[in-house]
């Protein structure tokens, strides 16, 4: 089956610094990424909206200036944890889909720990 | 609103079946997916349902009924493996899909 690719798998930063966190589709094009957080015991949140080539759909109470989203190509969408403090914990999960194909793809998170 | 229900623990012992019911309510309806959950990963998709009947796979089982916005998803011959949270999530009119808290299945020898 298609392969989201997602890195790094964790990551431990200071507060006050920045983080990357990238997902390539290995062999499709991913037309749409989105971007979740998940805490613990809890579901996923979604984040972000992003359709390549185009600004990203934010949720509501999430800040865009914070979470910067990049997908300049079919293969390739980063997340960007701008300042990140500690209540920014959690784990960070972007999903691809191709068109309107109801089939999609999980990379395999990101947890982020800012001590 | 939109909402997804599905109950927050089950328990059941190893070698049995296990039935997880969600129910839904969303702004149209264009299928219903089943994730697998272990912690700390990310979710693994299990089945999706768009017409009403029931999809085997193996020993993952998943059922809709559109008109009692119901599915369940049905685990046999329960191995210890199988102890993981279960998405049930909904995509809407809008191809947005909407997630269920998950439910945590604890599996007992």
């Amino acid at each position: 089956g298609a392969v989201v690719s997602q890195h790094p798998s964790w990551v431990i930063c200071k507060s006050g610094t920045s983080v990357k966190i990238e997902c390539r589709s290995l062999d499709f094009q991913a037309t749409t990424m989105f971007w979740y957080r998940q805490f613990p015991k809890q579901s996923l949140m979604l984040m972000a909206t992003s359709n390549e080539g185009s600004k990203a759909t934010y949720e509501q109470g999430v800040e865009k200036d914070k979470f910067l989203i990049n997908h300049a190509s079919l293969t390739l969408s980063t997340l960007t944890v701008t300042s990140a403090h500690p209540e920014d914990s959690s784990f960070y999960i972007c999903r691809a889909t191709q068109g309107t194909n109801t089939e999609a793809f999980f990379g395999q998170g990101t947890r982020l720990t800012v001590v | 609103g939109q909402n997804i229900d599905q109950p927050t623990e089950m328990t059941a012992t190893e070698g049995a079946i296990v039935q997880i019911n969600c129910t839904y309510q969303t702004s149209g309806f264009n299928g219903l997916f089943w994730y697998q959950q272990h912690a700390g990963e990310a979710p693994t998709f299990l089945s999706y349902n768009v017409l009403d009947g029931l999809e085997e796979k193996g020993r993952f089982s998943s059922f809709l009924s559109r008109s009692k916005g119901y599915s369940y998803l049905l685990l046999k011959e329960l191995q210890m493996k199988d102890s993981a949270s279960y998405l049930c999530a909904v995509m809407d009119s809008n191809y947005q899909l909407i997630w269920g808290a998950g439910t945590k299945l604890i599996i007992k020898p």
